[in-house]
């Protein structure tokens, strides 16, 4: 079945190191969503991307969509503690409306 | 604007016990809302699509007469859990979404011990 990979799934920086996590999907998505959840929280929306090739920046992060619309990174440059938590993509199940979310990222920023 | 709450946002009960946790859409109307059961340091395992003024659809594996889903309002899904047991135990999250792109917006979730 249709299924939503991402990687790695733990990473440790020290603060002001970047960090990036990669995900992908075994089939073409029609859009892909991130998410962040932190630590006792629940999932809150931070982006989506529609286009192929797709570049959005939100201050320090940057979210990109593959051109073949099966893969996406999330890159946040120069890490904060208040980055701290973990970061899900999803992807629409084929015509249903429910999403597929990946196993997650989650980010530990040393200070 | 999209915001999602969630009743309780801990509930501790006996084993054999029932437990409803209530979802509602704030400021927009849904028709539908999704279910999600979170274990520690793992995913969202969607469990349900809870329609509103028709049945819930499950998911593989998901026991509807465990989980009974009721969307009667535009605005309010209920989950409840029946006959709890302690494997039961874990954090429930809904969301729900205002637009037809899929973005979901989650509800702060449910802690759920059941003892």
């Amino acid at each position: 079945g249709q299924q939503v990979m991402q990687i790695p799934q733990y990473q440790h920086v020290q603060e002001g190191e970047d960090f990036t996590t990669y995900c992908n999907s075994s089939t073409t998505l029609s859009n892909i969503q991130w998410y962040k959840q932190r630590p006792g929280g629940h999932p809150v929306f931070l982006i989506q991307l529609v286009k192929s090739g797709e570049v959005k920046k939100q201050k320090r992060l940057t979210f990109q969509f593959g051109e073949a619309k099966k893969n996406s990174s999330l890159h946040i440059t120069a890490t904060q503690t208040t980055d701290v938590g973990t970061y899900f993509c999803a992807g629409p199940r084929s015509n249903t409306g429910k999403l597929i979310f990946g196993q997650g990222t989650t980010l530990q920023v040393k200070p | 604007g999209a915001v999602v709450s969630q009743h309780p946002s801990w509930v501790i009960c006996k084993s054999g016990t029932s437990v409803k946790i209530e979802c509602r859409s704030l400021d927009f109307q849904a028709t539908t809302m999704f279910w999600y059961r979170q274990f520690p340091k793992q995913s969202l395992m969607l469990m349900a699509t809870s329609n509103e003024g028709s049945k819930a659809t499950y998911e593989q594996g998901v026991e509807k007469d465990k989980f009974l889903i009721n969307h009667a309002s535009l605005t309010l899904s209920t989950l409840t859990v029946t006959s709890a047991h302690p494997e039961d135990s874990s954090f429930y999250i809904c969301s729900a979404g205002p637009y037809s792109t899929d973005t979901q917006y989650f509800g702060p979730g449910t802690r759920l011990t059941v003892l």
